[in-house]
């Protein structure tokens, strides 16, 4: 089947402007994950939704960020009047079951570059 | 809390030479552990976990890897490598299905293996 998939692949906006990243996770994942990758770095933890349920969001590195996801499945990171310091690659995963013990599906990411 | 330090940026090795990259990890709970590899233009992929259980852990394509826990090192091994094993390998905490923080996943920085023929 198919795997996660992120919309856009690459995203340029204007320090200010206001971006929207989508993730949609293997069907029938009930865990998803966002996380940021700077250039370097390794991911850092973002946020976690079991179905439509944020259960942890103490990743989110602002009031600027925001993630939901709705129906349980697709998945919108939001991030308001982006300033360069949020130039990254946004990476989605998804898993299916609620443990921890699950393996991690990684999406290709979507790198966002705030001029 | 917790993190994951990846002690070697840069590691280039010939080809069917051995390899050793190493993780070591601090959390004030016990933690499952986790090796995730980047093949070019790939998203990430597991590699391998610890659990529980035997602390020797294998892949399918030949890497093996220890948890020692008086050591806090969960270090990747391969006795030959081949190019093909060219990538970034990223070392991962996450706290057990138990813990509150339990879908709080922590990776480090990264090694970029290079395989040279």
């Amino acid at each position: 089947g198919a795997g996660v998939s992120q919309s856009p692949r690459y995203k340029v906006a204007k320090r200010g402007q206001d971006v929207a990243l989508r993730c949609d996770p293997i069907s029938g994942h009930v865990s998803l994950f966002w996380y940021q990758q700077a250039l370097g770095q390794g991911p850092e933890f973002l946020t976690y939704f079991q179905n439509e349920a944020q259960l942890d969001k103490s990743g989110l590195p602002s009031d600027r960020f925001f993630a939901e996801r709705p129906e349980g499945s697709v998945s919108t990171l939001k991030i308001q009047r982006t300033q360069q310091e949020d130039s990254a690659v946004y990476l989605c995963a998804s898993s299916l079951g609620a443990s921890s013990i699950n393996e991690q599906f990684f999406g290709p990411g979507t790198r966002l570059t705030v001029l | 809390a917790q993190s994951v330090t990846q002690l070697d940026s840069q590691v280039p090795v010939f080809e069917e030479a051995p390899v050793e990259l190493r993780c070591n990890y601090s959390s004030s709970v016990s933690v499952y552990l986790f090796w995730y590899v980047q093949y070019p233009n790939q998203g990430l992929q597991l590699l391998l976990k610890y659990l529980s259980g035997s602390t020797l852990v294998e892949s399918i394509n030949g890497f093996e890897a220890e948890f020692n826990k008086s050591q806090t090192s969960f270090h990747l091994r391969k006795p030959s490598v081949h190019i093909s094993d060219t990538a970034e390998y990223f070392c991962a905490v996450t706290p057990p299905h138990y813990n509150t923080n339990a879908g709080k996943s922590t990776f480090g920085d990264g090694t970029t293996l290079t395989v040279k023929p």
